[in-house]
């Protein structure tokens, strides 16, 4: 069973498009992530939820927005399309264990293409 | 403010021979500090974790990472490089405060060449 998974794994559009990337985990987390990682590799968080809560809201154009239905649920809406948006999205979860840690778990990333 | 640095943008190490993989992080509190693996086009996938306790942390893949204290690092090594280790790998530092943040270093790639 997957535990992290995304759709849809490619997406390619046209500047000035309006897409979607839907996220689910199985693994009973209470915490969700959405990352963006460039051509160079650098991961740099997006977002987080918390029980459906938004805990973290970096520095992100608002063209973007997430959306939490549930607990296992983490979507990313985009407007507007970029050049620049073109990158790989990954979602992640984490559950706060009783040590304190936190360790996430990725899905399989979202190349999104905008020509 | 908590961090990490990667070094090295690039490893390079033949088959069979032992790899490092360097970082080092600066923190308030207690560390909370983690490798990732991540092969060409997929996810990242978690390697191992120090919180407390041995300093030698085993995890998967035959990986182990060394926790030192005095030198703030926590470099991941493996006493035996196979060509599928060839992959890029991140440390990553728990953020302060509640968050549920980690903090990445900007990766390392790692070539086992035959």
């Amino acid at each position: 069973d997957t535990a992290v998974s995304q759709t849809p794994k490619y997406l390619v559009t046209q500047m000035g498009n309006d897409k979607s990337i839907k996220c689910e985990q199985n693994l009973g987390h209470d915490t969700m992530y959405w990352y963006k990682q460039d051509s160079k590799k650098f991961l740099k968080i997006m977002f987080s939820y918390n029980n459906k809560e938004l805990i973290i809201n970096e520095t992100v154009p608002n063209r973007f927005s997430p959306k939490s239905p549930d607990k296992a649920h983490l979507n990313l809406h985009i407007n507007s399309l970029e050049l620049g948006d073109s990158a790989v999205y990954f979602c992640a979860s984490s559950q706060l264990r009783t040590s304190g840690s936190y360790e996430q778990y990725f899905g399989p990333g979202t190349r999104l293409t905008v020509t | 403010a908590q961090s990490v640095a990667q070094p090295e943008d690039q490893v390079n190490v033949a088959e069979g021979n032992p790899l490092t993989v360097k970082c080092t992080y600066s923190v308030s509190g207690n560390p909370y500090l983690f490798w990732y693996v991540q092969y060409p086009n997929r996810g990242l996938q978690f390697l191992l974790k120090y919180i407390t306790g041995d300093n030698l942390v085993k995890g998967s893949y035959g990986f182990e990472a060394e926790f030192n204290k005095s030198q703030t690092s926590f470099h991941l090594k493996k006493p035996s490089a196979l060509v599928s280790d060839s992959a890029l790998y991140f440390c990553a530092v728990r953020g302060a405060g509640n968050n549920r943040k980690l903090i990445w270093g900007l990766g390392t790639s790692l070539a086992v060449n035959p």
